[in-house]
């Protein structure tokens, strides 16, 4: 399953609203359980990976809650509400419906 | 604290052979299957092997099968990958994770990472 992240790169102004868009190349919802085998990441320099949500939208414990995941089947967002500026990181998106792939990961900036 | 800390990276020439370990801490090691991650200097990260919570089996990408073996010592608590017959295309930094729902239980999301161990392969 290829994972496409947009965009590459986003620069968004301090306490607005980052979105960042995954498109699996084939559905990554298991029908019988109803879960989206999704989750996002985020890589600080000099930082171990962090994980942010799990089955599209489940928030990790510790995470903010300015930080949700939305989406289904082929297509998932992350979303930021207000951007802040220890949130400059690069963030990925997974798969693990089948195997495990990546998206290329969108490196986030402030405006 | 709970922390991954991988080591035994270096440079090896081609063909050579490398052995990784990943010392876990913080955490009920013998729970979890754990696995390795790659990312090669400017690409992408690649998922590279995966092992049960109690080392019965192990997985692995196709670029990879039958020249690396992963293993554990949940009594050392820690993450082996064995790297034989190793090619310039194996040149990345080599992450542990662990996954994030114990034993056999649903999901492989990634909830803890290393700083991982840089592997050049290189003649």
């Amino acid at each position: 399953i290829v994972m496409t992240q947009s965009p590459d790169s986003l620069a968004v102004s301090l306490g607005e609203r980052a979105t960042i868009n995954c498109k699996s190349s084939q559905s990554v919802l298991y029908s019988s359980n109803n879960k989206n085998y999704l989750a996002w990441y985020q890589q600080k320099p000099g930082q171990p990976h962090k994980l942010l949500l799990y089955w599209a939208s489940t928030r990790e414990s510790g995470v903010p809650d300015r930080f949700s995941g939305s989406g289904s089947g082929t297509d998932f967002t992350l979303t930021i509400s207000s951007l802040q500026a220890e949130d400059v990181a690069v963030y990925y998106c997974q798969q693990y419906y089948s195997g495990y792939t990546f998206g290329q990961g969108t490196k986030l900036e402030i405006k | 604290q709970v922390q991954l800390v991988e080591s035994g990276g270096g440079v090896v020439q081609p063909g050579g052979s490398l052995r990784l370990s990943c010392a876990a801490s913080g955490f009920t090691f013998s729970i979890y299957g754990m696995h390795w991650i790659r990312q090669a200097p400017g690409k992408g990260l690649e998922w590279v092997a995966f092992i049960l919570f109690d080392g019965s089996n192990g997985y692995f990408a196709d670029s990879v099968k039958g020249r690396f073996t992963i293993s554990r010592d949940n009594a050392k608590n820690t993450l082996y990958l064995q790297m034989n017959s190793l090619r310039v295309e194996d040149t990345a930094v080599y992450y542990c994770t662990k996954r994030n729902s114990a034993y056999n239980s649903d999901g492989d999301a990634f909830d803890i990472w290393g700083q991982g161990t840089m592997v050049t392969v290189s003649s």
